[in-house]
């Protein structure tokens, strides 16, 4: 079946910092894949999202490409805020599991001052 | 503006009894979806429906019940026979059974007491 696996946090950065979260999956066929981000008590909303091989999700100055030679969607982000501390799911849907969304575990970040 | 309303925020419920946790949405979205995630982990599915009366078990649906009489809600019973029903709740929808992407509720948080 499909899986998605996270970088294991928490992950600790300072202001201005460079930002990976890897990301691989493993699905057969093309599923679409996406970031999501949960601040504390709230549920989550999606960051970016990619449909195709090669493509590139961005927002908010987060980016991730859909690679298929590695099966991976890793998020980054050049410069991060302490506004960016939050948790971070990448998933992926596929139409041949009904579209359901499978996640992986979640990336807890903090950002420092 | 359209979106996805979850109530109550927090919730206690007493053991042995069952809870009643809302779920509406106003987006005119077919799919909805009932997820559960306790601390530091990642999101499982319980439940979900791509059509009016009609819905699936997700993962981990023992314990749970959900009705779809309407396209704008879903409801989710949390019955006596879940054994740890204290975790946050999710409910999110899609327009097309999840290609484009969730929209997430802003989640309960039921606690046994």
């Amino acid at each position: 079946g499909n899986s998605v696996t996270q970088m294991e946090g928490p992950v600790t950065l300072s202001e201005e910092a460079f930002l990976t979260i890897n990301c691989t999956y493993t699905a057969t066929g093309y599923p679409s894949l996406f970031w999501y981000v949960q601040y504390p008590g709230e549920g989550l909303q999606l960051l970016l999202k990619a449909t195709k091989a090669d493509d590139k999700g961005s927002n908010k100055g987060f980016e991730a490409t859909y690679r298929k030679e590695t099966t991976s969607f890793h998020l980054e982000k050049g410069s991060v805020q302490v506004s960016d501390s939050a948790v971070y799911f990448c998933a992926l849907t596929q139409e041949t599991s009904g579209s359901r969304l499978t996640f992986g575990e979640g990336t807890q970040l903090t950002v420092n001052p | 503006d359209g979106g996805i309303t979850q109530s109550p925020k927090y919730l206690f419920r007493k053991e042995g009894q069952n809870v009643t946790l809302s779920c509406e949405q106003n987006l005119n979205h077919d799919a909805m979806y009932w997820y559960r995630q306790d601390p530091g982990q990642g999101l499982r599915l319980i439940y979900y429906s791509q059509i009016v009366n009609d819905f699936q078990k997700g993962d981990i649906a023992e314990g749970y019940s959900v009705s779809r009489e309407k396209k704008e809600s879903f409801p989710l019973t949390v019955t006596s026979a879940q054994k740890n029903p204290t975790a946050f709740y999710l409910c999110a929808s899609s327009i097309d059974g999840g290609s484009y992407g969730y929209t997430f509720g802003s989640g309960t948080r039921l606690t046994v007491v």
